[in-house]
């Protein structure tokens, strides 16, 4: 079955630029969709498709995904970006599987 | 505006059978999309559990298959899962949610439902 490799933590300080990674085998080839999610709180997509922000997603949010990696990128940190961030993929070689990542914590210094 | 909303017991004995529905409001199921299963054990990551289309079709994770039915009833516009022989490996907060097509993000989602496995 398909795997997605995160980092487990990822810190930053304010201002600064967070890049979260998704490895996979040729996930440049899939579609690749992010989640933000803060305590107690279901996820919420901030980036699909690669790269499309859903509406109300600031532009600091962007992705990008190439070869074996796909990025979320976030620009100008705020304290309140501090969350769990999941990679996911739809395998259609498996049978239309989802597949999440581990996941990464996003620690804003 | 699409609201998501999981219902069920929380506690379930281990071996048993863990049910939850989805009511859904705002979109008829019946006209279209999936609607899935996400679990979360508490302090881990999210897991797929599965996925129905409006007319039936099932997807289930491979790990979960043999132990996992997702069902639809258009008539009441909510969605349902069953999880049997449960253990405490099941503890999780169950997450429902939705995709317009197999390769698209879930896009909306409930606010979960805790559901503990214990004796």
């Amino acid at each position: 079955s398909y795997v997605l490799t995160q980092p487990p933590s990822v810190s930053v300080a304010p201002g600064q630029t967070a890049r979260i990674t998704c490895g996979g085998n040729n996930i440049g080839s899939k579609s690749v969709h992010w989640y933000q999610q803060k305590p107690g709180q279901a996820p919420v997509l901030v980036v699909y498709d690669d790269s499309d922000r859903p509406s109300g997603i600031p532009e600091r949010f962007s992705g990008s995904n190439s070869g074996n990696t796909a990025t979320l990128t976030i620009s100008r940190v705020e304290a309140g970006d501090e969350a769990d961030y999941y990679c996911q993929v739809w395998d259609s070689s498996s049978d239309h599987h989802v597949v999440f990542g581990g996941g990464t914590k996003l620690t804003v210094l | 505006q699409v609201q998501l909303q999981e219902s069920g017991p929380g506690l379930v004995k281990p071996s048993e059978t863990l049910s939850l529905t989805c009511a859904v409001s705002g979109y008829s199921i019946s006209s279209g999309y999936y609607w899935g299963w996400i679990r979360q054990p508490p302090g881990k990551g999210l897991e797929w559990i599965g996925s129905i289309y409006h007319s039936g079709s099932t997807y289930y994770n491979p790990s979960l298959k043999s132990r996992v039915t997702i069902s639809v009833d258009t008539s009441k516009n909510q969605f349902s899962l069953k999880l049997s022989s449960v253990t405490a490996a099941d503890t999780a907060v169950y997450y429902c949610a939705r995709r317009i097509q197999l390769w698209s993000p879930f896009d909306y989602w409930g606010q979960g439902t805790l559901v503990t496995v214990s004796s």
